[in-house]
């Protein structure tokens, strides 16, 4: 099991670019989220999924879109890049109702210049 | 709303010290989980114990060591005889609940940076 992983580890943009932040499991988890990590404010959660079809905003969801077309897939879209999204992204899953903990990508750094 | 707060930014300690972290918690929640997840200088999540709010008894895990008390709302954390491997950035946080346990919405608290020194 290569568990969660997250395509690119690092990605320098110029503002008003769009890219996509890829993340995908193997583990056939039902949820999973994307959260934002930036200095002094630990971790917040930018979307999440609680299976194929379905998507929900979190805490910070302004400036990104995702979607949900496969159990295995959670891409994150940054729609026009502006410096306040530098940071660093981290996807998770879980197992849905025999939950326990979620699995954390290694995470994306994205500066946005 | 939800809300975690972990006062102590830094610690620096001395290796084999033993060293405690914070963590406070607000919810209205009568089913909620906690947990606490370390992030190492590599920079990965690491998850360390996950706890229910009907549970209220400390946990143990070799040099790790967890009291949650729901009369202050507080879910501490310790570490015996510390080690300088124990270096890390360490998050508290907390669910709500959803259908058959947690949810995969966590509410994180700002992260205390722990420095052990040799």
């Amino acid at each position: 099991n290569a568990g969660v992983t997250q395509t690119p580890k690092f990605q320098v943009l110029k503002t008003g670019q769009s890219m996509t932040l890829q993340c995908a499991q193997d583990m056939n988890h039902e949820y999973m989220s994307w959260y934002r990590q930036d200095p002094g404010m630990g971790l917040r959660l930018i979307h999440y999924s609680v299976g194929a079809g379905i998507t929900d905003q979190g805490e910070v969801p302004n400036g990104y879109n995702v979607s949900r077309s496969t159990t295995e897939d959670f891409p994150l879209r940054l729609l026009s890049a502006a410096p306040s999204q530098t940071s660093v992204y981290f996807c998770a899953s879980t197992a849905g109702t025999t939950y326990n903990e979620q699995f954390f990508g290694p995470g994306t750094r994205l500066t946005v210049l | 709303a939800q809300k975690v707060t972990q006062a102590q930014t830094e610690i620096s300690v001395v290796e084999k010290e033993d060293v405690t972290l914070d963590c406070v918690y607000e919810t209205r929640d009568t089913t909620y989980y906690l947990f606490w997840y370390k992030q190492p200088p590599s920079g990965e999540l690491v998850f360390l114990i996950r706890r229910n709010s009907f549970d209220e008894q400390n946990e143990i895990s070799g040099r790790y060591s967890w009291n949650f008390q729901k009369s202050t709302s507080s879910f501490n954390f310790t570490i015996t005889a510390s080690q300088v491997v124990d270096s890390a950035v360490y998050f508290c946080a907390l669910s709500e609940a959803g259908y058959g346990g947690a949810t995969n919405k966590l509410i994180f608290g700002t992260g205390t940076l722990l420095a052990v020194q040799p």
